[in-house]
C-alpha cells in the first residue's frame, strides 16, 4: 500500500459526460501528480501541483483540468469526454516539489470507460 | 513525442537466469533515471534509480546500468524469481518536475 488513495476504482460514463476523479496524496505529502495510460501506452505526464499551486503542466487537454485543494487533496476534472479518454488515470505524491530526485508513491489508478 | 522508449513489449525468462531490459531515451536534458514496477490492479512502485553522474547503480539483484552516450540504460535483474513477473516502466527526468515514462515491458518468468 503506497498510501496514496484513489477513487473510484472504475469509472464507466457516456461520450459528452464529465467526470471526478479524486485523490489523496500520502499524509505530509505535498505534491501531486496525475498521469494516463492509456491501452499500449506509457504514463503521460498530465499535471503537477503543489501545495494547492499548479506547478507543471503536461499534454493534458483543454477539457480537463485539476486542482489541489488545502487539505492536499487533488480532482481531476474530464468534460466533455471522448472514446479517446478511456485509459488508466493515476495520483502519484511526493513530499516535495521536485520528481529528479524523488520516487513518486503512485496510487492504484482509477480505470475510466468512455462508452 | 515519445522522448523515453522500451521497445520490448514482452520479456520471458526461465527463473534463476537473468533478465535484461533496455530503454533508450531522447533528451539530453535528462538527469535522473528511474524503474518502476507494476503489478495487475496496483499503481507502479519505484525500483531503482540512477544519476547520469553515475554508469552504474546496484540494489540486491536488481542492478541498473547508464550509457550515456548511447542514451541508453538496461536493468538486469539477477536472478529472476516468480515474484518478478510485472510490467517494468523506464522513467527519466530533467530539470523540469516532469517524468517521462517508456511504455513498459512485460516480464514473465517462467518457472
Amino acid at each position: 500500500d503506497s498510501g496514496v488513495t484513489q477513487t473510484p476504482k472504475h469509472l464507466i460514463t457516456a461520450t459528452g459526460q464529465r467526470v471526478t476523479l479524486r485523490c489523496s496524496p500520502r499524509s505530509g505529502d505535498l505534491s501531486v501528480y496525475w498521469y494516463q495510460q492509456s491501452l499500449d501506452q506509457g504514463l503521460q505526464f498530465l499535471i503537477h501541483y503543489y501545495n494547492g499551486e499548479e506547478r507543471a503542466k503536461g499534454n493534458i487537454l483543454e477539457r480537463f483540468s485539476a486542482q489541489q485543494f488545502p487539505d492536499l487533496h487533488s480532482e481531476l476534472n474530464l468534460s466533455s469526454l471522448e472514446l479517446g479518454d478511456s485509459a488508466l488515470y493515476f495520483c502519484a505524491s511526493t513530499p516535495m516539489g521536485a520528481p529528479s530526485n524523488e520516487k513518486l508513491f503512485f496510487g492504484s489508478g482509477t480505470q475510466l470507460s468512455v462508452l | 513525442d515519445q522522448q523515453v522508449k522500451q521497445n520490448s513489449p514482452s520479456l520471458s525468462v526461465q527463473e534463476g537466469r537473468i533478465s535484461i531490459l533496455n530503454c533508450d531515451y531522447t533528451n539530453s536534458m535528462f538527469d535522473y533515471f528511474l524503474w518502476y514496477k507494476k503489478y495487475p490492479a496496483e499503481g507502479p512502485t519505484f525500483l531503482i534509480s540512477i544519476s547520469s553522474i553515475k554508469d552504474k547503480n546496484e540494489d540486491g539483484r536488481f542492478t541498473v546500468f547508464l550509457n550515456k552516450s548511447a542514451k541508453h540504460l538496461s536493468l538486469h535483474i539477477v536472478p529472476s524469481q516468480p515474484g518478478d513477473s510485472a510490467v517494468y516502466f523506464c522513467a527519466a527526468s530533467a530539470y523540469d518536475y516532469k517524468l517521462s515514462f517508456g511504455a513498459g515491458t512485460t516480464v514473465t518468468v517462467r518457472a
